[in-house]
């Protein structure tokens, strides 16, 4: 079935550091690829998504280009910031019913 | 605008107690709505979803049911909770032909 690799956290930066969250998938058909962020205590935001290949998706200084070569979806961001502390999940849309299938979160945590 | 509501936001329950967590949709009509758990250090697992009134698909064996009473309502139910119930819950809809998945607040659930 679909899944979703995403890299072990917590991932630890200073303040403006460089991001890097690395996302592989699994999927048949050709999924649309989804980052979503969860601050403490609270439910799963959209940050971006991509519906297919090459499509950059960005919001907030973040971005992921949707690979279908490597079936990646890696988030970056240039310059993180304190505010920018939350676990980070990374998901498909399978083609049938619409049901999202979700990484195991990649929590980051940013030192001023 | 749509927005999603979930009640109660925090659960402290004892092992065998009943369970019920409601969830209600606004705005929007005949959505997708997803139950999600998201248990400690973990990522999320999809428990249930519905198309429409009365209709549940169950995506993990469990204590835990599923029910759709009306259309912009779902409910997640246990009879007897069990100490890995702990979890934080989400809810969650999407509208036919939206790409985007919107989550509710979520319930946290601990069973002692």
């Amino acid at each position: 079935g679909d899944s979703v690799t995403q890299m072990e956290g917590p991932v630890t930066l200073s303040e403006e550091a460089f991001l890097t969250i690395n996302c592989t998938y699994t999927a048949t058909g050709y999924p649309s690829l989804f980052w979503y962020v969860q601050y403490p205590g609270e439910g799963l935001q959209l940050l971006l998504k991509a519906t297919k290949a090459d499509d950059k998706g960005s919001n907030k200084g973040f971005e992921a280009t949707y690979r279908k070569e490597t079936t990646s979806f890696h988030l970056e961001k240039g310059s993180v910031q304190v505010s920018d502390s939350a676990v980070y999940f990374c998901a498909l849309r399978d083609t049938g019913f619409q049901k999202l299938v979700f990484g195991t979160g990649t929590r980051l945590l940013v030192s001023p | 605008s749509q927005t999603i509501h979930q009640w109660p936001a925090t659960l402290v329950q004892p092992v065998g107690s009943p369970l019920s967590l409601e969830c209600t949709v606004e705005g929007t009509s005949n959505p997708n709505l997803y139950w999600y758990r998201q248990a400690a250090g973990r990522g999320l697992q999809l428990l249930f979803y519905s198309v429409g009134i009365g209709q549940i698909s169950s995506e993990v064996p469990q204590n835990l049911s599923a029910s759709r009473p009306q259309d912009r309502q779902f409910i997640l139910s246990s009879k007897k909770l069990l100490l890995s119930d702990s979890g934080f819950y989400l809810c969650a809809w999407i509208r036919r032909s939206y790409n985007e998945q919107f989550f509710g607040p979520g319930t946290r659930l601990t069973v002692l």
